[in-house]
């Protein structure tokens, strides 16, 4: 089966202008979370949804959103882009669901964000 | 707060040989423990789910480990190859973070021919 689907793949962007990026995660599943990756700070969790809910933020700033959909995509969303932004961005989704937190994480590609 | 720490950071070694590769983890109420390879500029993939009640779990030439009550992890890989090379990372997933793993930052492996 399919597995998580990440676009774009690539994006170069300006200083504030603001980005969306999309995931789809594998079918059947229904948590969504994201994930920034530099190489400064590796991996950090920006934040999870299951079911269109916000479960669990990370340490961001409200320039970074985030959404789920009926279908279970996941859009977030970089509002007034700073240089500091750039980075891998990667989405990962799981079964998800109460207590089932034993799931394993499935990662999709990666939309590599540059911010000049 | 979980914090993963992972050693070495950078490890070579020749084609063939068994290796370790350690992870430890500061809070001990994890729910699981995930192993991941990424290759440059890529995803990760998953390589291997320890749930929080088992002891270790295999896959192929790879062996991980899980030990609660210390905060260890270790993956073992038998017999590495050239095509082994890549940055592995593990992750722990606990408490009431739905949906978080935190990461250490990795260790590069490069096995040359």
């Amino acid at each position: 089966k399919a597995g998580v689907t990440q676009t774009p793949r690539y994006l170069i962007k300006t200083r504030g202008q603001q980005v969306t990026l999309s995931c789809s995660p594998i079918s059947g599943h229904r948590s969504v979370s994201w994930y920034q990756q530099t190489p400064g700070q590796g991996l950090q969790f920006l934040f999870e949804y299951f079911s269109e809910t916000q479960r669990n933020k990370g340490n961001f700033p409200g320039r970074f959103s985030g959404r789920q959909f009926s279908n279970s995509r996941s859009e977030m969303n970089v509002s007034t882009l700073e240089l500091g932004d750039s980075a891998l961005y990667l989405c990962a989704s799981s079964l998800g669901g109460w207590p089932i937190l034993n799931t394993e994480a499935f990662f999709g590609q990666g939309t590599r964000l540059t911010v000049v | 707060k979980q914090e993963v720490t992972q050693i070495p950071a950078a490890l070579s070694v020749p084609e063939g040989e068994n290796l370790v590769l350690n992870c430890s983890f500061t809070d001990s109420a994890i729910y699981n423990l995930q192993w991941f390879r990424q290759d440059p500029g890529k995803g990760l993939t998953s390589l291997l789910l320890i749930q929080s009640s088992q002891r270790e779990q295999t896959s192929g030439r790879l062996n991980a480990s899980l030990d609660k009550s210390s905060g260890r992890s270790t993956l073992y890989i038998a017999a590495s190859q050239p095509g082994d090379s890549a940055t592995y990372l593990c992750a722990a997933a606990g408490g009431t973070s739905y949906g978080k793993l935190t990461f250490g930052q990795g260790t590069i492996l490069t096995v040359h021919p």
